[in-house]
């Protein structure tokens, strides 16, 4: 079935620097999302694309969805400490309209003071 | 934040028993879904729920069924536990009249199988 592939799985970064993360599918996918996930807490959507090679930001957040469709790609500046968590890319798998995901195996940040 | 609940929020059961999960919204989103969430696998779909009485299967379902009699609650039964089953379960809601794919989370119920 479909997966999506998320790299890195893992980053340790210093307070103040800017982070990249990205997804990727062997399949296109026609919307995706980024969400984020905090220790001991369901996942919080921070951002929706829904056309290939849309840019959007939310705060200190960038997603950009990709111009192949097949991947999309997730930037953070100037990291703080509260940007620790796991980040997730989700997409939906095939036609329809259900409202189905499917989800990468998220990025864990953790952010040194 | 959306308003969905999960109960219990943690619970320890032995192998064998029947368990039961249950989400609750006041958001009269018409899709829910549960997923499980386990290290390295990350969120798993079980089953979803296109409306009332409408469910369908995801692609971690063996082991599990659903009921939902009222667009607020959406639960997941676990008929016999096993220790395969323990993970962190998690609700979700969206809207098709909303942004379909936009899924918002409940908090979660740890489960413990032994």
């Amino acid at each position: 079935g479909q997966q999506l592939n998320q790299s890195p799985q893992s980053m340790f970064i210093q307070e103040g620097e800017d982070v990249s993360m990205n997804c990727t599918s062997s399949s296109i996918f026609n919307t995706w999302l980024w969400y984020k996930q905090d220790p001991g807490e369901g996942p919080v959507l921070l951002i929706a694309l829904y056309k290939a090679g849309e840019l959007t930001s939310n705060g200190r957040l960038t997603a950009q969805f990709g111009i192949t469709r097949k991947d999309s790609f997730l930037n953070i500046s100037a990291s703080i400490p509260s940007d620790v968590g796991i980040y997730f890319c989700a997409g939906p798998p095939g036609s329809g309209n259900t409202g189905k995901l499917i989800f990468g195996q998220g990025t864990t940040l953790q952010v040194k003071p | 934040d959306a308003g969905i609940t999960q109960s219990p929020r943690h619970k320890v059961t032995e192998t064998g028993t029947p368990v039961t999960l249950r989400c609750h919204q006041t958001e009269n989103h018409r899709y829910m879904y549960w997923y499980r969430q386990d290290p390295g696998h990350g969120l798993r779909l079980i089953h979803y729920s296109y409306g009332v009485k409408d469910t369908d299967k995801g692609e971690v379902s063996d082991g599990y069924s659903v009921s939902r009699s009222k667009t607020e609650d959406f639960l997941l039964t676990l008929e016999s536990a096993t220790s395969s089953q323990t993970s962190v379960y998690f609700c979700a809601i969206s809207d098709p009249g909303q942004g379909p794919y936009e899924q918002y989370f409940g908090p979660g119920t740890r489960l413990t199988v032994t």
